[in-house]
C-alpha cells in the first residue's frame, strides 16, 4: 500500500451545504490528485497539486476548490454542494519521493458522497 | 485532449480464456496505465508502460507508441480477475491521468 487514506469514507449531505473531503498521505509523494468516478463518464480529474500551495484545475474543476498547506494533505472543498457532484471521489499520490521520479499513480480508498 | 477509447465494454469469458482488453488514444502520451477496480472496491495500479511490454504472473501489457494503441492481456483467466480494467495515459510530469471509460469482465467457472 502507498499510504493513502481519505475522509470521510461516506457522507450524506444535502444541497447548498459545503463539504471537505480529506486525502493524507504518508509517503511525501510530490503530487496529489483529486478524480471523480461516474457511471457512464468513468474517472475524471477534479483539480491536482504539484507542490504545497501549488494547484491547478483538471477537466471538471467547476464547483471544486483545493488546498493543499502541507505535503501530505490535500482537501477538496464543495462550497455549496449540489445534486451533480453525488459521485465517489478518488485521491490518488504519485511523483516518487525528493530525489526519485515515477509517473505510477496510487489511489486512496475512495470517499462515496451523496447530495440529496 | 486526448480521447481514450477501450474495447469491449463487457467482456464475459469461461475460466481458462486468454483474454485482450484493448486501448487506443489520440494524442501522443509519456505513459500508459492499466488499472484494476473490483465491484465495490479500489483501484489498483497493474502496470505503467512508455513503450514495449511488460509482464506480471499471468498478465501481459503492450503498447505500441507510432499506432497510439495498447492491450491487455490476461492467460488462463480465472474467476478471481473479474473486475473492471482500466486504461489512462499521462502526458508526464504533474499531469493528471486521462481515463477510459473501462471493461467489465466476468470470468465464469
Amino acid at each position: 500500500d502507498a499510504g493513502i487514506t481519505q475522509s470521510p469514507r461516506h457522507k450524506v449531505t444535502e444541497t447548498g451545504t459545503p463539504v471537505t473531503l480529506r486525502c493524507h498521505q504518508t509517503e511525501n509523494h510530490r503530487y496529489m490528485y483529486w478524480y471523480r468516478q461516474d457511471p457512464g463518464h468513468g474517472l475524471r480529474l477534479i483539480h491536482y497539486s504539484y507542490g504545497v500551495k501549488d494547484t491547478d484545475k483538471g477537466e471538471v474543476s467547476d464547483g471544486y476548490s483545493v488546498s493543499r498547506s502541507k505535503t501530505e494533505d490535500f482537501l477538496l472543498t464543495l462550497e455549496s454542494a449540489t445534486s451533480s457532484q453525488t459521485s465517489v471521489y478518488f485521491c490518488a499520490i504519485s511523483g516518487g519521493l525528493a530525489g526519485t521520479y515515477t509517473m505510477e499513480q496510487f489511489f486512496g480508498p475512495g470517499t462515496r458522497l451523496t447530495v440529496l | 485532449k486526448n480521447e481514450v477509447e477501450q474495447s469491449p465494454q463487457n467482456l464475459t469469458a469461461q475460466e481458462g480464456e486468454f483474454i485482450t482488453i484493448n486501448c487506443s488514444y489520440s494524442v501522443g502520451i509519456s505513459a500508459l496505465h492499466w488499472l484494476q477496480q473490483h465491484p465495490g472496491g479500489g483501484i489498483v495500479s497493474l502496470f505503467m508502460l512508455s513503450s514495449g511490454k511488460k509482464k506480471h504472473g499471468r498478465l501481459i501489457a503492450t503498447i505500441n507508441i507510432q499506432e497510439k494503441h495498447s492491450s491487455l492481456h490476461i492467460t488462463a483467466s480465472h474467476p478471481r480477475d473479474s473486475a473492471v480494467y482500466i486504461c489512462a495515459v499521462t502526458g508526464g510530469g504533474a499531469d493528471g491521468l486521462t481515463f477510459g471509460k473501462g471493461t467489465h469482465l466476468i470470468i465464469q467457472p
